[in-house]
This record gives structure tokens, C-alpha cells and sequence, in this order.
């Protein structure tokens, strides 16, 4: 159980165009999910918390309008880098919290984004 | 907020010795330890967890400590095998709600020598 998957694994975009990413819990309903963004050889950065109903909460120096963020169903939450720059190529990893209301966090198994 | 350290950035080992690598928070308020695995290319996995109502908890060779006081917590790895060639990530958070948010130290690059 807990399984948190995240497609596509590897993307290759052009500069300026917008690349979404999913993210959906397999096997449980997660009202919060969150957004991370890794650097090579690096810890993992948190983007924002994508809450299922409602706006997702940003953390500070994030750009709402570069990193949408959808949770429209209680398995799924979308990540778009809009109007994507070589600079966005990243890895993006999703995490939901336990569904039985433990402190655990599951993560999807990442996204590379290439910006070429 | 929370600032999570954590030490050695990288340590290498020979198959069958142990590992140990180790965390600090700063708020005391946080209550919720876990450790993550991460190969290269993937997701971090969840290996194990401790709570603050815990000063210990081992699972096979995989144990962590916890120190409230000294708000310190290692992760220590008995046995190395290669397979256990990863970076090790540790995080705090309080837990409360779905929402609480966890911060991670900056991660140990564990490579174990056959």
C-alpha cells in the first residue's frame, strides 16, 4: 500500500513550451500532496503543497505562475513548468502523506525535465 | 523554521563494517524522524522512522537513535552491503496534520567497497 506513482520518469522539452507532470496515489486518496524540486547532488527543495479542492501554498522565491500546480481529484495533482527555460531542468519529485494519518511521507519515483 | 544538518556529506565503508551517519534539528518542536534512501535517478524511499516518544528503534540492520535533549538522531547501518550504496537523506517535522511539512538535511552519499 502507500504507493505514490509520477509519470513521465524522463521528459526532453523545448525552451518555451510547457511540460506537465502527474503525480497519483495508487492505492489511497491523499487530500495533500507536495512538490519537490532536486538539484544534482543536492537535498530535496520543497516547491509547494498541493491541497485536493483549493489553491496550492508556494513556499517563498517559487513563481505560482512559472510551477502550476493542480489537485483536482484525491489521486491526482499535476505539476506544469510553463513557458519552460533551460534553467527549469531539474529533477521534480511528488510526495503524499500516510493515508492512515501516520506522519509518513511516500515519494513518486521523480521527474528529470531536460530544457533544451 | 527547522534547519536539519546533516554529517558526514560522504563516507565510504567496507562491506560488512557498519555506517553511521548523523542528524540535528533545531526546533524542538518537532516530533517526527524518518530516514530516506535514494539510488540514483529515483525517488527517495522510506527506510525508517522514529517519534520522539522513542529514543530507539531497529528494523533488521537498520537502526536509529534519537536525542531529544541534545536534539540529535543518527541513522546507523549494520553489515554493509553494496546494495546499501545510496544517499541517505534525514528530515524533522511536527507532527499534526496531513499538511506538515518535512525538512531534510542535505544528504550523505553512503558508497559501500565490496
Amino acid at each position: 500500500g502507500a504507493v505514490v506513482s509520477q509519470h513521465p520518469s524522463r521528459v526532453i522539452c523545448k525552451s518555451g513550451t510547457s511540460v506537465k507532470i502527474e503525480c497519483r496515489s495508487l492505492d489511497f486518496q491523499a487530500t495533500t500532496m507536495f512538490w519537490y524540486r532536486q538539484f544534482p547532488k543536492k537535498s530535496l527543495m520543497l516547491m509547494a503543497t498541493s491541497n485536493e479542492g483549493s489553491k496550492a501554498t508556494y513556499e517563498q522565491g517559487v513563481e505560482k505562475d512559472k510551477f502550476l500546480i493542480n489537485h483536482a481529484s484525491l489521486t491526482l495533482s499535476t505539476l506544469t513548468v510553463t513557458s519552460a527555460h533551460p534553467e527549469d531542468s531539474s529533477f521534480y519529485i511528488c510526495s503524499a502523506r500516510d493515508p492512515y494519518g501516520r506522519p509518513r511521507a511516500f515519494f513518486g519515483q521523480g521527474t528529470r525535465l531536460t530544457v533544451v | 523554521g527547522e534547519n536539519v544538518e546533516q554529517h558526514p556529506s560522504t563516507l565510504s565503508v567496507q562491506e560488512g563494517d557498519s555506517a553511521v551517519i548523523k542528524c540535528t534539528y533545531s526546533d524542538s518542536a518537532s516530533n517526527y524522524f524518518p530516514w530516506y534512501k535514494q539510488e540514483l535517478g529515483k525517488g527517495p524511499q522510506l527506510i525508517i522512522d522514529i517519534r520522539s516518544n522513542v529514543g530507539e528503534k531497529k528494523d533488521q540492520r537498520i537502526a536509529v537513535t534519537l536525542n531529544k535533549t541534545a536534539k540529535h538522531f543518527s541513522l546507523h547501518i549494520t553489515e554493509t552491503q553494496p546494495e546499501d550504496s545510496a544517499v541517505y537523506f534525514c528530515a524533522a517535522s511536527i507532527e499534526e496534520t496531513s499538511g506538515s511539512r518535512l525538512t531534510f538535511g542535505e544528504g550523505t552519499q553512503l558508497t559501500v567497497n565490496p
